[in-house]
């Protein structure tokens, strides 16, 4: 079947230091690619997400990036602080015709002070 | 305030009794989603609905029905549970089939 895959599974850096975390999609049909943020406790939260016509997308501190030839896309966190530590969900989405929605397995940022 | 609220938030029931967790949301959303996480998974998509009386299995339906009677409520029934359906279950509505989705508070279910 179609899969995400996401790494690393564990990322730990420095407050200040960049995060960058990388997922490869196997459904060349995907046409959209959310990040989610999930806290201790709670569901996930959209943070950036880009689109299959779109190369690179930025707000602020976050970036994702796209390369459909390659099916990559990644997550670059810059000036990193304590309170991005968390998990954190790429997945890819083929909307038309239907809601399928595949996650990869997720990222555990741990952001030291 | 916009929100996807679900229920129980916590279950601990026995194999084979039938249950059922709740999902509303107040945003008009037409897409809702059901969701279980687990460790080193990620979240696994069980089943959707794109519309009233309108649903389509995810990845992981083995167990599981759904209905869609009304747009804001989308429950997720266990009509035999068994112990591998032990999980954090999650529900998700979105306006449309490639946006942001919601997420509810999550479900908490052991099945003993």
């Amino acid at each position: 079947g179609e899969n995400v895959e996401q790494h690393p599974s564990t990322l730990s850096v420095q407050e200040g230091d960049s995060a960058v975390i990388k997922c490869t999609y196997s459904d060349s049909a995907s046409n959209y690619f959310p990040w989610y943020k999930q806290e201790l406790g709670k569901g996930p939260q959209l943070i950036i997400d880009i689109r299959s016509n779109v190369g690179e997308k930025k707000d602020q501190r976050i970036a994702v990036t796209l390369n459909k030839t390659a099916k990559h896309f990644s997550l670059h966190i810059t000036e990193t602080q304590p309170e991005d530590s968390a998990v954190y969900f790429c997945a890819a989405s083929t909307g038309t015709g239907g809601f399928k929605t595949i996650f990869g397995a997720g990222t555990r940022l741990f952001v030291k002070a | 305030e916009a929100q996807v609220t679900q229920n129980p938030r916590y279950l601990i029931t026995v194999t084979g009794k039938k249950l059922t967790v709740t999902c509303s949301q107040n945003m008009n959303h037409e897409y809702m989603s059901w969701y279980r996480q687990d460790p080193g998974l990620g979240l696994r998509q069980i089943y959707y609905s794109m519309n009233v009386e309108v649903t389509d299995k995810g990845d992981v339906p083995e167990g599981y029905k759904v209905s869609r009677k009304e747009k804001r409520n989308f429950p997720l029934i266990l009509e035999s549970p068994s112990p591998n359906q032990t999980s954090l279950y999650f529900c998700a509505s979105s306006q449309t089939s490639e946006g942001e989705q919601f997420f509810g508070p999550g479900t908490r279910l052991t099945v003993l």
